[in-house]
């Protein structure tokens, strides 16, 4: 059965740095997802991204936050310079198309430590 | 923007029993609403979903209702199972905006 991969797992990083996660959506899927789920709390949207320009953010994905489709399997999400509250499980989701069906499938995410 | 509440935040029940989860959400344009089982360290894994055009949705032991007068809708899990032990998450959104808005999950825990 087609998945969501993601990688890393897990990115430790020192506060200020760039970091650049990785997603490899599920392959004739066209609509890609970033969320993001602080320790013990509620999963966050935080962009959408459809033929490749983002179509929805939330207050949350500020300037520190890109998101790229380099290639035609690739999604990332960069953070330019990370804060301590960016520390979080980031989940990328992937669905098939327009219309009414909106079927998000989630990758395992990659837990980011910033230090 | 929708805001979704969700309750009980923690369920215990005996294996063989039921277990209900509710969710309420705010903005009536709303009109999908996944829900979604977190096992520890795994991503959300969409087990099943209900559109705005249908009250209710049954897939085998899993049972999903909507009630879009009072704007809620709930989960039923009948003859419940240790490997049903998860986190469980509802959603909404609108087929239009399609960022999913989650409420804030049900630790349910079945007994042996």
């Amino acid at each position: 059965e087609p998945e969501v991969t993601q990688t890393p797992s897990h990115q430790v990083t020192q506060m200020g740095q760039e970091v650049i996660l990785r997603c490899v959506p599920i392959s004739n899927h066209l609509y890609f997802y970033w969320y993001r789920q602080i320790l013990g709390q509620k999963v966050e949207f935080l962009v959408s991204f459809y033929n490749n320009e983002i179509s929805e953010k939330s207050e949350i994905f500020d300037d520190q936050f890109s998101v790229e489709r380099p290639d035609g399997s690739n999604f990332t999400l960069k953070i330019r310079s990370t804060k301590l509250e960016d520390s979080a499980m980031y989940f990328c989701a992937s669905s098939a198309s327009s219309g009414v069906t909106n079927e998000q499938f989630f990758g395992p995410g990659t837990r980011l430590t910033v230090l | 923007g929708e805001n979704v509440e969700q309750h009980p935040s923690t369920l215990s029940v005996q294996e063989g029993d039921s277990a209900v989860i509710k969710c309420t959400y705010s903005d009536s344009a709303s009109n999908y609403f996944p829900w979604y089982k977190q096992e520890l360290g795994k991503g959300p894994q969409l087990i099943i979903d209900i559109r705005s055009n249908v009250g209710e949705k049954k897939d085998q032991r899993i049972a999903v209702t909507l009630n879009k007068t009072a704007k809620h809708f709930s989960l039923h899990i009948t003859e419940t199972q240790p490997e049903d032990s998860a986190v469980y998450f509802c959603a909404a959104t609108d087929t239009g905006r399609r960022a999913l808005t989650f409420g804030s999950g049900t630790r349910l825990q079945v007994q042996p």
